[in-house]
């Protein structure tokens, strides 16, 4: 089973700053997919294949990594982006979710 | 439109079995390359991949539940199925399903239902 670590596990970031998520792979993956989720719903996907945005996401947030380390970055962190993060892998089953990393606004 | 929507019993008594429900529409799982997949989540935890059916009925299960998962499918009725036997409290959690393609089209669970909330309790 190929483990996700996602670091940090929490944080809080101001209006305007730059943030970046990471999730390290204990074996090498071929993509990563991101995706976010509010209190009390359902996850939304977020990026795909590792770069690309889903519908809908704000092109201040990019993707990008190979191998074993990958991240997630948000240009200009909004109050809208607060949330929890999670990386997935669908390289080899079973599939595997990082732990999660949540986004607080400051 | 792709839309999904999960039903479960609710509550349920330890060393019973779950059976959820996933009913959709927008795709159909007799075309080449769908899938439904099915993804829990404790209160306040993280998400825990479960289990994958295919279109061509293909199945996959997280190994860390050891034999208690069954996914299965009715095509015609536009639904599928995830039974675990011998739940415990452990089991306790928001189950969702969500659409998944093969690779290279919009990624991973790119539609998900808005989940069941499942208590296992005696």
């Amino acid at each position: 089973e190929i483990v996700l670590t996602q670091s940090p596990t929490t944080m809080a970031a101001s209006p305007g700053e730059k943030v970046t998520i990471t999730c390290r792979a204990s074996s090498s993956v071929s993509y990563m997919h991101w995706f976010q989720q509010k209190s009390g719903t359902s996850p939304k996907p977020w990026i795909y294949d590792t770069s690309k945005l889903a519908s809908g996401v704000p092109d201040r947030f990019s993707g990008s990594g190979s191998g074993t380390s990958y991240s997630l970055t948000i240009s200009s962190m909004e109050a809208e982006d607060a949330a929890t993060y999670y990386c997935l892998q669908r390289s080899s089953y079973p599939y595997t979710f990082g732990a999660g990393t949540k986004l607080e606004l400051k | 439109q792709v839309t999904l929507k999960e039903s479960g019993p609710g509550i349920l008594q330890p060393s019973q079995t779950l059976s959820l429900t996933c009913t959709f529409s927008g795709f159909s799982l007799s075309t080449y390359g769908m899938g439904v997949g099915w993804i829990r989540q404790p209160s306040g935890k993280g998400l825990e991949w479960l289990a994958n059916i295919w279109w061509d009925d293909d199945k996959y299960y997280n190994p860390s539940l050891k034999n208690r998962l069954t996914i299965s499918k009715d095509t015609s009725n536009n639904q599928a199925f995830l039974k675990i036997t011998n739940v415990d409290t452990a089991d306790t959690a928001t189950y969702y399903c969500a659409r998944i393609r093969v690779p290279g089209y919009n990624g991973p669970f790119d539609y998900w239902g808005q989940g069941v909330m499942v208590t296992v309790s005696s």
